[in-house]
């Protein structure tokens, strides 16, 4: 049973639109983690967010950590195909410890 | 800097034969993790060392996996005898203490047949 929830499971969307990936959890966290994992490779750390309502921007990429720190979203703008991956939230416990949600498979086209 | 290092990147074997992965972190990481990502799931921690000493392994089955990191540098991850649920990248992980971010190397993708 994963604790992070992620929606949707599957994402495919053309060159140019914007997405939105969402990360829910019952639980809290000291803060939450987003990974992109390509096929074949792990996990790459993109962005950590640990104060409740905290927005980071990372070019097209926007992340907002709620207010309750216990959900957050992933908004890309105009996504690119160098986009396409998995993209994993993870949130962190007291101890550093992980735990992983099962992820968003995003496709972008050509 | 190099990163998280794994061998072997695949290996087929078949049910109740043993297999042992293998990897070496980052210099100077003293937290290695083992990580068992099955497919459609996110990475699932199977083990935490701190130095050569364990700091978890709840969810290690212990009775058929098994895992050290000798001098607290490289680790094995072994798993004796396989079964079919078994099937899964087998990720490793490497950070500094205390700190947030984890490295993670390429996987070991293991088949159980």
């Amino acid at each position: 049973t994963q604790l992070l929830e992620q929606s949707p499971q599957f994402l495919s969307i053309q060159e140019g639109e914007n997405l939105t990936v969402y990360c829910n959890s019952s639980s809290v966290f000291s803060s939450l983690q987003w990974y992109r994992q390509e096929p074949g490779e792990g996990p790459v750390l993109l962005v950590t967010v640990v104060t409740g309502g905290e927005v980071k921007k990372l070019k097209r990429l926007t992340f907002q950590f709620g207010d309750a720190r216990k959900d957050s979203s992933l908004h890309i703008t105009a996504a690119q195909p160098g986009d396409t991956g998995l993209y994993l939230c993870a949130g962190e416990s007291d101890d550093y410890k992980l735990s992983f949600g099962a992820g968003t498979t995003v496709t972008v086209r050509a | 800097e190099a990163g998280v290092a794994q061998s072997p990147r695949y290996k087929i074997i078949e049910k109740r034969q043993s297999v042992a992965f293998w990897c070496n972190p980052i210099s100077g990481h003293a937290t290695l993790y083992w990580y068992q990502q099955i497919l459609g799931q996110g990475p699932k921690l199977l083990i935490q060392f701190q130095n050569n000493g364990v700091v978890d392994d709840s969810q290690l089955p212990k009775d058929r996996f098994s895992a050290e990191r000798l001098k607290g540098v490289d680790s094995t991850l072994k798993i004796q005898p396989a079964k079919l649920e078994d099937s899964a990248v087998y990720l490793c992980a490497s950070s500094l203490t205390g700190y947030r971010e984890q490295f993670f190397g390429p996987g070991t993708r293991l088949t159980v047949l």
